[in-house]
Order: structure tokens, then C-alpha cells, then sequence
């Protein structure tokens, strides 16, 4: 069955450390991948997208995100983490002939000043 | 400014009432999905339309009714069937269906008692 899993319902870290948000996705070929973020009460935006060539995905606010087809992981990081960046973030991949995104169940990122 | 419109931001309905969520797009996109959002499930594709005057259902489309007979609208309707119809829902487009990035709209909170 295709799926796409979040390991960590909840990170917290310090304002300026790294962030590395895991995604593991389950599926027979390449997928189109997608990371989104969501403030609390608002919309999904659209991070960055993979859907082929090179592995290693800029996005906006800083984010990129690593294809690693071996490991079948799509992890989102980020060098040094802002306060603004406290949200919940949502992986999702399309597969071949589908015509809708598979979401995570999201992982919800805390900032400590 | 292009995007996606979602009215109102927070709907109170009683038990055993229809309501209509509203959806509107100017982006001139094809695609449009309806989303329903529970704390810790993710995201979970209700309806989709590729198409003015089509839609397909999603993967609980069960209480729920939809139409799309202008390609910039396309309304939601909860029915008095739905079982738990409390919830954040949210509407996306994207220019085709299939595998391409959605948008989304800013979301309803609908609360029913």
C-alpha cells in the first residue's frame, strides 16, 4: 500500500540549532514528494517539491529537503531554526497515474527562544 | 492577487442540519480538492474534481456532497449523514490533476453541536 510516514508527532529545539523533520514514504517507484507547512488555524504552504533529478531540493524560508531513494526518505532540514518557524509540517508524495497527495500525519516543531 | 478563497473562517451548525462550505479559486487552475483535517490524522481527501462538472470521491466522502459547475467554485456540502462532522476543512487547487503541487486556502472550522 502506498504511504507516507512521520515518525515524530512532536520536536522541540532551541532557536539557531538545526532542524532535520523525518519522512519515509512507501511506494514501488519514484514519487513525487512535497513538504508543506502549517501555522496553527490557517492553510498549507508549499515548502519545496521533488520530482526528479537532482536529489537535494531548495525551497522557501530557508528549507531544503534530501531524496534518498535507498532509504526511501524525504527529510526536511534546516541550519538554524527561527522562532517563526513554529508550525506543523506535512510530507506528502504523489504516485504514478494518481491523482491525489498522500499526507503524513504532520510533525508539530517548537521553538525554544 | 491569485489564490484561494475559503468562506466562512468558522461556521457554527446544530446537529441534523445541512451547511455549505464555500470555495472559490482564481488561479485558472483545473484541479480542486476538498480535505478534511482531525488533530493527529494528517490530511484526508473527501472530493476532487479534475473537471468542471465532474468529481470523484475521495476517501471519506461518505455525509458529504460537492458540485463543481463553475471551474473557479467548487462548494462542499455536510450533510445531516455525516457521523462526526466537527473538523478543520480545507480546499486546494492545482493547475492539472494528478501529480502537481497543490494550493490550499486559509480553512473553515465547522463545529456542530
Amino acid at each position: 500500500a502506498q504511504s507516507v510516514t512521520q515518525p515524530d508527532i512532536h520536536i522541540t529545539v532551541s532557536e539557531g540549532a538545526s532542524l532535520e523533520l523525518r519522512c519515509n514514504y512507501s511506494y514501488g517507484a519514484t514519487p513525487y514528494l512535497f513538504w508543506y507547512v502549517q501555522s496553527p488555524g490557517q492553510g498549507l504552504q508549499l515548502l519545496l517539491k521533488y520530482f526528479s533529478g537532482d536529489t537535494l531540493v531548495q525551497g522557501i524560508k530557508g528549507f531544503e529537503a534530501e531524496f534518498k531513494r535507498s532509504q526511501s526518505s524525504f527529510n526536511l532540514r534546516k541550519p538554524s531554526v527561527h522562532w517563526s518557524d513554529a508550525a506543523e509540517y506535512f510530507c506528502a508524495f504523489a504516485g504514478a497515474g494518481s491523482y491525489q497527495l498522500t499526507f503524513g500525519k504532520g510533525t508539530k516543531l517548537s521553538v525554544i527562544p | 492577487d491569485g489564490g484561494i478563497t475559503q468562506s466562512p473562517k468558522y461556521l457554527f451548525r446544530k446537529e441534523g442540519q445541512n451547511v455549505t462550505l464555500s470555495c472559490e479559486q482564481n488561479l485558472n487552475h483545473d484541479a480542486m480538492y476538498w480535505y478534511r483535517q482531525d488533530p493527529g490524522q494528517g490530511l484526508r481527501l473527501i472530493y476532487y474534481s479534475q473537471i468542471v462538472n465532474d468529481f470523484q470521491k475521495g476517501d471519506i466522502a461518505e455525509g458529504y456532497s460537492v458540485s463543481r459547475e463553475k471551474k473557479e467554485s467548487f462548494p462542499l456540502t455536510v450533510t445531516s449523514a455525516q457521523k462526526n462532522p466537527t473538523a478543520f476543512y480545507l480546499c486546494a487547487s492545482s493547475i492539472f490533476p494528478g501529480r502537481y503541487e497543490q494550493y490550499f486556502g486559509p480553512g473553515t472550522r465547522l463545529t456542530v453541536t
